[in-house]
């Protein structure tokens, strides 16, 4: 079975900093990694997918995540925070299997707040 | 704008009773997922159609049910409600054919269900 934990519920960061957001992934077969972010009162959105072209990808916003198999990881990283970063930002795993009735599985979510 | 859209963006009932939450998947879409968010149980995969049939079950109760039309909107039905069921409820909708990690998943706002 797949799963991803989201380490940390709450990341504070300054306006400028840089921000990380940690996920671990545990499966049993090569995965996709994924990030989504959601804005307060509004539905998800995609950040960045890795799909095994290359270890280190970049997303919408200034976001990159790097996939690190030896570790399981797939941290999200942005080098200077933004304002408007604030939201939540959701980690989620899918396995490769080729059907239309592939699943994806989210985190529990970490919630950014940037201060000024 | 995802151009997923839901309907209520609100809902109020009681326990006990039934409601309809509905879904118009982006133009072309054949595939529809539904979630229920929580704070105490976070993003969950409730089902998935795929033109117009059932392609995967996640954690959706039995007193849930959901259905695709021909013309690929799609309606979640929830019944005898309790209080545990006060969630958001988004779907969510992706391109024609493939996995769902091929293709990028595009969240509708939600409907925020309040059973009373």
């Amino acid at each position: 079975a797949q799963s991803v934990t989201q380490l940390g519920s709450h990341v504070s960061v300054s306006e400028g900093a840089l921000v990380l957001l940690r996920c671990n992934y545990s499966s049993s077969v090569p995965p996709y990694l994924f990030w989504y972010v959601q804005y307060p009162n509004q539905g998800l959105q995609l950040l960045l997918k890795y799909t095994s072209a290359a270890t280190l990808v970049k997303g919408i916003n200034g976001f990159e995540a790097e996939f690190k198999k030896s570790e399981t990881s797939f941290h999200l990283t942005k080098p200077s925070a933004h304002m408007s970063d604030a939201a939540e930002y959701f980690c989620a795993v899918s396995d490769r299997v080729h059907s239309s009735a592939s699943k994806i599985i989210f985190g529990s979510g970490t919630r950014l707040s940037i201060r000024p | 704008d995802s151009g997923v859209t839901q309907t209520p963006k609100h809902l109020i009932t009681a326990t006990g009773q039934r409601v309809t939450l509905r879904c118009s998947p982006r133009s072309g879409d054949l595939s529809v997922y539904w979630y229920q968010q929580s704070l105490d149980q976070g993003l969950q995969f409730l089902i998935q159609y795929y033109n117009g049939e059932e392609r995967a079950k996640g954690n959706i109760l039995e007193r849930f049910s959901a259905q695709q039309f021909p013309d690929l909107h799609s309606e979640l039905n929830l019944s005898s409600l309790e209080l545990g069921d006060s969630a958001l409820y988004f779907c969510a909708s992706s391109a024609a054919g493939g996995p769902s990690h091929y293709n990028e998943q595009f969240f509708g706002p939600g409907t925020r269900l309040t059973v009373l």
